[in-house]
């Protein structure tokens, strides 16, 4: 059982660059989400979606932008790469949308922007 | 605004020794409250979780944490802690709206 898949594991990024992380769930999950994390200040939402064609902006969604085609895939693509967005990048999807779904975790993405 | 504050950034305990996690949170509805663990380089995983009804609630790995409403708290405990416990654990609770509003995390730190 995959679970949720992120790929790649690291990325240096030069300033201005762009990219695209990616992420796919084999469960069918309904809700799918992207996280950053930093020292000391937990998880920060930045985007998620609660079906095929709708997504929504989280706690810090600035120069990030997602799609969500299919259930399975939720893309996370850096617009123009600045050095605050270095840091580890999660996934996370559940089978339900409310607040009491448990979420599932990628292993996460390091991006580091120079 | 709902916020979550786990007191502790790091709780170094010996080998064996019982261990409680502090979480508190400010929230003047009724909420669902959360512990995961974070493994070296892996995501988060589950550890528990309170919905409702009894308020000490039992997790994976001989973990326990016990909801108090008068005192917003979500202490996580653990009776006996292995090497294999070292993590960083955090606590989150439900933000409304889809979304989860989580603590900064404790690294459990096991001496051996």
């Amino acid at each position: 059982n995959a679970g949720v898949t992120q790929t790649p594991k690291f990325q240096v990024l030069k300033t201005g660059q762009s990219m695209t992380l990616q992420c796919a769930q084999d469960m069918n999950h309904e809700y799918m989400s992207w996280y950053r994390q930093d020292p000391g200040m937990g998880l920060r939402l930045i985007h998620y979606s609660v079906g095929a064609g709708i997504t929504d902006q989280g706690e810090v969604p600035n120069g990030y932008n997602v799609s969500r085609s299919t259930t399975e895939d939720f893309p996370l693509r850096l617009l123009s790469a600045a050095p605050s967005q270095t840091s580890v990048y999660f996934c996370a999807s559940s089978y339900g949308v409310g607040d009491n779904s448990p979420l599932h975790f990628g292993n996460g993405t390091r991006l580091t922007v120079t | 605004a709902q916020s979550v504050t786990q007191l502790d950034s790091q709780v170094p305990v010996f080998e064996e020794a019982p261990v409680e996690l502090r979480c508190n949170y400010s929230s003047s509805v009724s909420v669902y409250l959360f512990w995961y663990v974070q493994y070296p380089n892996q995501g988060l995983q589950l550890l528990l979780k309170y919905l409702s009804g009894s308020t000490l609630v039992k997790g994976i790995n001989g973990f326990e944490a016990e909801f108090n409403k008068s005192q917003t708290s979500f202490h996580l405990r653990k009776p006996s802690v292995h090497i294999s416990d070292t993590a960083e654990y955090f606590c989150a609770v439900s933000g409304g709206n889809y979304q989860l509003i989580w603590g900064a995390g404790t690294k459990l730190i096991i001496k051996p």
